[in-house]
This record gives structure tokens, sequence and C-alpha cells, in this order.
């Protein structure tokens, strides 16, 4: 089966607070690819990143990073500097199939709270 | 270049009744995915349509259906309402072969 899990329900931080954001996965398929995205109140689902099986590079986008480690199965999201604007629901997703753009399996979600 | 789109935004529906959602997918996607999401939890998959088929579904109920049409454009129908139906209804589009999936705004349905 295959699940992921968001252990941190809320999290409130004050401006230019760096914050993590904890995602663990299962799966027993070797291919599969994991996700991030950020849901405003607005409640549009926004791409942040996707990270496939093979590739265990850090990943580093302006103030956002994603720590990929499979030893754990974890597949963690660090904002630097966090801003009031990053405010917003976060969920980290898998996907097990390729080629077909595979349904997604969410985690349930981390809020975020950035307080200026 | 509009991104995927949704109607109606809101939508209150009473017990037993049926709708329909609709959903236009980006420009250059092929396939539509829906999903559901109650308050306060992660978005579960329904079903994905692909050259209007159904080619995956995910654990609902034969009430929830679909439908895909020849310019990409997807319905999700939901007959016979429960009030545990009352979500945000999510499409996202993709096209074949690439793996991101880009979503809407959603529809907010109430079940009275």
């Amino acid at each position: 089966a295959q699940k992921v899990t968001q252990a941190q329900t809320e999290i409130s931080v004050v401006e230019k607070e760096d914050v993590t954001l904890d995602c663990v996965y299962e799966t027993r398929d070797t291919t599969y690819y994991l996700f991030w995205y950020k849901q405003p109140p607005s409640g549009e689902l926004v791409f942040l990143i996707r990270r496939n099986s093979f590739d265990e590079q850090n990943e580093i986008s302006g103030r956002y990073s994603w720590n990929f480690q499979k030893s754990t199965s974890s597949f963690n999201f660090t904002i630097t500097a966090s801003q009031v604007v990053d405010s917003a629901v976060y969920f980290c997703a898998l996907s097990t199939l390729y080629n077909q753009g595979g349904k997604l399996i969410f985690g349930q979600g981390t809020e975020l709270s950035v307080k200026p | 270049d509009a991104g995927v789109t949704q109607s109606p935004t809101h939508l209150i529906k009473t017990r037993g009744q049926q709708v329909t959602l609709r959903c236009s997918p980006k420009s250059g996607h092929d396939t539509v995915s829906w999903y559901q999401q109650a308050l306060g939890q992660g978005p579960q998959f329904i079903f994905q349509y692909y050259e209007e088929e159904e080619r995956q579904r995910g654990n609902f109920p034969d009430r929830f259906s679909g439908h895909q049409f020849p310019n990409y454009s997807s319905e999700l129908n939901v007959n016979a309402l429960l009030l545990g139906d009352s979500a945000l209804y999510l499409c996202a589009s993709s096209r074949q072969g690439y793996n991101e999936q880009f979503f809407g705004p959603g529809t907010r349905l109430t079940v009275l």
C-alpha cells in the first residue's frame, strides 16, 4: 500500500524564522514521484516541486529547499526566512505510476502560519 | 495561457439530489483527474480520464461518475447526494507522459 504521512498538523512561526515541514512516505514500488503542493486560503493547489525516486539530490529554489532521503523514506521541505505570504496548507504527495500522470496520494497536510 | 478552470465555484444541494461539476484543462493537457477534499483533509483521488475513457479509479462508489469530451474538458457527476459528499472538488490536468498535475480552484459543494 502507498501512504504519505505529515505528522505536523499545524506549525506557527514568526516571520524570518526557518521552518521545516516533514513528510514520510510508504511504497513498495521502485519508481515513484514525490511532490509538494501549497494550498492558500483560496483553495487552489499550487505545484511546488516534483522529485523522482532515482534522484536524491537536494534541491534549492530561492527560499525553498527540499531534502529527499530514501533511507528514511522522507521528503522534507524547508522554508528559509519565512514570510507572511508563506502562510498556507502544504501537502506532500506520492505518485507511483509514470508516463500516465498517475493518481496522487496526499498526506493530511501541514497548516503553516507565519506571523509578522 | 489559461490554467485549469472549474465551474461552478460554489454549489448547495440537498440530500438525494444529483450534481454535475465541470472542468476545463490547461491548454495542451489531455488528461483530467478529479479529487475530493473534505475539510481539514488531503485530497482523495476519485478518477482520471484520458482519451474520453476512465483510466484509473479511486475508492469511490458508483454514485460518482464522469465524462471527458473530445476537447478534453470533463464533468464529474454525483448521484443520490449524501451529507458526507460535502467537500471541495478539485480538478487537475496533465499531459500524457508528464507527471505534474495542475489544479483548478475547485468547486465547493455543500449538501444539506
